[in-house]
């Protein structure tokens, strides 16, 4: 069956790094259009980027555009985030999804926690 | 960027009952809508695309309806496992945006 697995949220201080990974299984991942959403403490969704592919489209929110980079692996079947210039309203639990507009796939999530 | 509004906040519906969730667009989506459930501590599940489309598995007790800028999610006689909150989503204009959400509560 269909599994993405997000891995690497933790504490993090404010304007640190941290890069998550999300492991995709069950599916074509080389033809997947992936995308990371993110849900703050309490509070509803936020789509945060999106990558085509092969790699060569990218998109990013407002929010987050020249600080978070989205990339991927097909060989790997892996989808990354390198979140850079962490903010206290970066935290949140963020999900990677499988992209066809409308989000099909989610992962479980992992939780992200900016502060000093 | 399209604003989505939900307009309830909390629906409170006793099982059983129909619930009639709203969702409302700043600007024309035409179709491009989808409905979501999540329940605490897990992921959102996809419902309906394109307002109206259930996805795979998704019990015909869920419907979607509506297309521009007013949508309309049902669910007809509400089982224990539908209490949750409901997001609508559209992908017709950069970025997707969502809406707040609905928590369907027992009444």
């Amino acid at each position: 069956q269909v599994q993405l697995v997000e891995s690497g949220g933790g504490l993090v201080k404010p304007g640190r790094s941290l890069r998550l990974s999300c492991a995709v299984s069950g599916l074509t991942f080389s033809d997947s259009y992936m995308s990371w959403i993110r849900q703050a403490p309490g509070k509803g969704l936020e789509w945060i980027s999106y990558i085509s592919p092969n790699g060569d489209t990218k998109y990013y929110a407002d929010s987050v555009k020249g600080r978070f980079t989205i990339s991927r692996d097909n060989a790997k079947n892996s989808l990354s985030l390198q979140m850079n210039s962490l903010r206290a309203e970066d935290t949140a639990v963020y999900y990677c999804a499988k992209d066809e507009q409308w989000l099909v796939y989610w992962g479980q999530g992992t939780l992200v926690t900016v502060s000093s | 960027e399209i604003v989505m509004t939900q307009s309830a906040a909390t629906l409170s519906v006793s099982p059983g009952e129909s619930a009639t969730l709203s969702c409302r667009a700043s600007h024309s989506v035409s179709s491009y809508l989808a409905w979501y459930q999540q329940k605490p501590g897990q992921a959102p599940r996809l419902l309906i695309y394109g307002a109206s489309t259930r996805a795979t598995g998704i019990p015909a007790r869920f419907s979607g309806s509506g297309s521009g800028t007013e949508f309309t999610l049902t669910i007809s006689s509400l089982q224990s496992e539908d209490f949750a909150v409901y997001y609508c989503h559209q992908y017709n204009n950069w970025p997707p945006t969502f809406g707040q959400g609905t928590k369907v509560e027992i009444k």
